[in-house]
């Protein structure tokens, strides 16, 4: 059973720019989830999708970050204008029942 | 409010030594309680989890927990850690939102 994918592993960009970050779940996997990870800390929820419908996105900075997951399948997590305070590691996980969150490898961006 | 604590920001045992690490909850109701391991440049890995039943919890890689509610506790432990075991290890709490703890790394000493 293939894993979570997300690409790219890793991005480096200046402040003020925009970023992409693309995740692919584990096949029939309804449930989709954005971590943002910042550096000595555990990972922090941005956006859960149930299909393709947003279940949470309270903690989500909704004035620069966006996501969006058509189809119900692959996902993406863009930021728009990037600041410095961005610079950690995305993680997308996904997962069929409460049981488990399988995890991806995560994107780490770094902010210049 | 829903949190997790790992008191342990490191530590650092011995090759063959036991291995315990520390996690304490507050959650509004039973909760789901989860240890997840995180090797450099990688994901996150679940080693066990806690739904109901037997309060002690076996896990992948020779990990167990026990779940301890007067303590509000669910501390991980190893009998003899492998040098393959240095990592970061997270405390998790819920359903299906999921709160971490800040982690705790783990250095084996050769």
């Amino acid at each position: 059973e293939a894993g979570v994918a997300q690409s790219p592993r890793y991005k480096i960009i200046e402040k003020r720019q925009s970023v992409a970050f693309w995740c692919n779940p584990i096949s029939g996997h309804a449930t989709l989830y954005w971590y943002q990870q910042i550096l000595g800390q555990g990972p922090k929820l941005l956006i859960q999708f149930q299909n393709n419908g947003v279940v949470d996105d309270s903690q989500l900075p909704k004035d620069r970050f966006s996501a969006e997951r058509l189809k119900g399948v692959d996902s993406t997590l863009k930021i728009q204008p990037a600041k410095l305070e961005d610079s950690a590691v995305y993680l997308c996980a996904s997962s069929s029942s409460y049981n488990e969150q399988f995890f991806g490898p995560g994107t780490r961006l770094t902010v210049l | 409010a829903q949190s997790v604590t790992q008191p342990d920001i490191h530590i650092t045992v011995s090759e063959g030594a036991s291995l315990e690490l520390r996690c304490n909850y507050s959650y509004g109701a039973t909760p789901y309680l989860f240890w997840y391991v995180q090797s450099p440049g990688q994901g996150l890995q679940l080693l066990l989890k806690y739904f109901s039943g037997d309060t002690l919890v076996q896990g992948i890689k020779g990990f167990e927990a026990e779940f301890k509610r007067s303590q509000s506790s669910f501390n991980l432990r190893k009998p003899s850690v492998h040098w393959s075991d240095a990592a970061e290890y997270f405390c998790a709490v819920g359903d299906d939102k999921i709160i971490f703890g800040k982690g705790t790394r783990l250095h084996i000493l050769p």
